[in-house]
């Protein structure tokens, strides 16, 4: 069965810290992507990558930074976690095929920050 | 830029009775349109896509959705609905180019409650 782990379900950080959220797909996707999602408003793309040591950003990327060192690997980073942050974070892979876009999600992060 | 707006927030139905989710899309392009649910505490799993052909498209669990170009809308339909269809559901559209093939932009979300 093909799977996305986040390794943590639930954070509480404090103002400043900072943070990592932790993504690991065992299929051997080459796309992998960070998503938020808050009430109303769905999800939003944070970050993608498409191959080991490359990334994009998305469409709110600021506030965010990612490392992807091994393919099955996707790591988001919240320099210093600030109350606004607080949220679900998604993570999603699919394989590289131009267009099929069917992503496979992970069960989320919820992060809370204090 | 792509887009998508699900207008409808909530919607509460009867077990046993149709539904009905509206989505309607943004995009320069032919898009390629999805549907995912997203149950309580899970991640969101993917419910059927539309890319091309034929605009009826059938998805898992008795999910149907239609794509019509001239009103810019992938409305979602279950002609009966179970106690297990209570979800959060939401529509995508997808970009096709390049590196950023797979990039999909959501809309934000229907609530579906099903009374009993």
């Amino acid at each position: 069965d093909v799977k996305v782990t986040q390794s943590s379900r639930y954070l509480v950080k404090r103002t400043g810290e900072k943070v990592f959220l932790e993504c690991v797909q065992d299929m051997d996707h080459e796309n992998m992507f960070w998503y938020r999602q808050d009430p109303g408003l769905g999800l939003r793309l944070i970050y993608f990558s498409y191959d080991v040591k490359m990334k994009e950003k998305g469409d709110i990327p600021e506030g965010y930074s990612v490392s992807r060192e091994k393919k099955e690997r996707f790591s988001l980073i919240l320099e210093s976690a600030s109350t606004n942050q607080t949220s679900m974070y998604l993570c999603a892979s699919s394989p590289w095929d131009r267009g099929t876009g069917e992503l496979f999600f992970g069960e989320g992060s919820r992060l809370t920050v204090l | 830029a792509q887009s998508v707006t699900q207008p409808d927030i909530h919607i509460t139905v009867s077990e046993g009775a149709s539904l009905e989710l509206r989505c309607n899309y943004s995009y320069g392009a032919t898009p390629y349109l999805f549907w995912y649910v997203q149950s309580p505490g899970q991640g969101l799993q993917l419910l059927l896509k539309y890319f091309s052909g034929d605009t009826l498209v059938q998805g898992i669990k008795g999910f149907e959705a239609e794509f019509k170009r001239s009103q810019s809308s992938f409305n979602l339909r279950k002609p009966s609905v179970h106690w297990s269809d209570a979800a959060e559901y939401f529509c995508a559209v997808g970009a096709l180019s390049g590196a950023a093939g797979n990039k999909l932009t959501f809309g934000g979300g229907t609530r579906v409650l099903v009374k009993p």
